[in-house]
């Protein structure tokens, strides 16, 4: 079935160090590809999306491009801060499932000043 | 505007009985759809529901229903609790059905059953 493997955290990182959180996924037909993002206590925050392959996503400087050949949606950042400390979740959606989304399980991120 | 409200924020429950959680869509927005979210499953979709009709479901139990009132807001329900029900229950809304997964979610309600 559909799935969404990304890398295990916690990810840890100085105030403006670059960063990669990886995630890879395995579906049938063609998902859309999203970036969640989760401050503690909260819901769910859409941070960045991409409908079709190529198809880059940006939003707050943070940045994903939707690889077809690859199955990757890897998350980039290129100068952390500490208010992006959060738990960062990557999901598929598949166009006849309505809103489901598959998640990943999710990648811990702590940025230190 | 007002986003997704979730009621009530937190519930203990004891095994074996029931419980009914609330969601208030933003305003306009008539899919609602529900996650459950446990540290060793992650992110599970419940259902989906668009204009009062149970649109897609995931893969639990009967014991979890739900429903969607014609103002769009929504319960879920679930009976017989058991001890591995404990988790935050997320509800999020979008503005029609198959939105591509452009959800807007609510706070949560952490339910711990003992």
């Amino acid at each position: 079935g559909d799935s969404v493997t990304q890398m295990e955290g916690p990810v840890t990182l100085s105030e403006e160090a670059f960063l990669t959180i990886n995630c890879t996924y395995t579906a049938t037909g063609y998902p859309s590809l999203f970036w969640y993002v989760q401050y503690p206590g909260e819901g769910l925050q859409l941070l960045l999306k991409a409908t079709k392959a190529d198809d880059k996503g940006s939003n707050k400087g943070f940045e994903a491009t939707y690889r077809k050949e690859t199955t990757s949606f890897h998350l980039e950042k290129g100068s952390v801060q500490v208010s992006d400390s959060a738990v960062y979740f990557c999901a598929l959606s598949v166009s006849q499932a309505g809103t489901a989304l598959i998640f990943g399980k999710g990648t811990t991120l702590s940025v230190s000043s | 505007k007002a986003g997704v409200t979730q009621t009530p924020r937190y519930l203990i429950k004891t095994r074996g009985q029931q419980v009914t959680l609330s969601c208030s869509p933003i305003s306009g927005h008539r899919s609602v759809s529900w996650y459950q979210q446990t540290p060793g499953q992650g992110l599970q979709f419940l259902f989906e529901y668009f204009s009062e009709t149970q649109r897609n479901k995931g893969n639990f139990p009967g014991r979890f229903s739900g429903r969607q009132f014609s103002n769009s807001r929504s319960e879920m329900n679930v009976s017989t609790l058991e001890l591995g029900d404990s988790a935050l229950y997320l509800c999020a809304s979008s503005p029609s059905a198959g939105a591509k997964g452009d959800l807007h979610f609510g706070n949560g309600t952490r339910l711990t059953v003992t």
